[in-house]
């Protein structure tokens, strides 16, 4: 049963637009958030966070929405650029259990030139 | 500070080996943990090493076992390999259990 969902594998979006990559979980135990980017042949890395005390973050082009009520969270990215190209893993995490991140599968962001 | 390094990068095994993987994590961090990543599949938590000791275990058969050193290097071993364990093999460090994970570039291991 995965407790954290990313439904689109694949999003396509042309540069200097809105990118928004969806997650939803389950487990309402989870109180912190986390979107990670992977290269090819890299390991993921950081990107940004949210607690579930806050509703938004941002970080320059980057800004991620928390929804507690709906279990929903969003990245959105603006304006896209192409080496914004990867996968972007969501990720979430209870402070009150065993704090081990869950991971969805991922969504492979194209952005076109 | 030099991130999060894990050797070797490439590995082809055949079906009932083993085989030994290597993370070094960032200095000062203390957590260590080792995911699998397969095609269409998200990161599959292994088990995750503190101070030598393993804190946490994911939902792997006991064929996946690891350990840590006391200059936090940690090890993960696989015996009598599968084909379905042909993945990607990541090691993630941490200062402590709350902190923010930092991967490594991952061991791509392919099981003939």
């Amino acid at each position: 049963d995965q407790q954290v969902k990313q439904n689109s594998p694949s999003l396509s979006v042309q540069e200097g637009r809105i990118s928004i990559l969806n997650c939803d979980y389950t487990n309402s135990m989870f109180d912190y958030f986390l979107w990670y980017k992977k290269y090819p042949a890299e390991g993921p890395t950081f990107l940004i966070s949210i607690s579930s005390i806050k509703d938004k973050n941002e970080d320059g082009r980057f800004t991620v929405f928390l929804n507690k009520s709906a279990k929903h969270l969003s990245l959105h990215i603006v304006p896209s650029q192409p080496g914004d190209s990867a996968v972007y893993f969501c990720a979430a995490s209870a402070s009150g259990g065993s704090y081990i991140p869950t991971f969805g599968r991922g969504t492979s962001l194209i952005v076109h030139p | 500070k030099a991130g999060v390094t894990q050797t070797p990068r490439y590995l082809i095994k055949t079906r009932g080996q083993q085989v030994t993987l290597s993370c070094s994590p960032i200095s000062g961090h203390r957590s260590v943990s080792w995911y699998q990543q397969t095609p269409g599949q998200g990161l599959q938590f292994l088990f995750e090493y503190f101070s030598e000791t393993q804190r946490n275990k994911g939902n792997f058969p006991g064929r996946f076992s690891g350990r840590q050193f006391s200059n936090s290097r940690s090890e993960m071993n696989v015996s009598t390999l599968e084909l379905g364990d042909s993945a990607l093999y990541l090691c993630a460090s941490s200062q402590t259990e709350l902190e923010t994970q930092y991967f490594g570039p991952g061991t791509r291991l392919l099981v003939l």
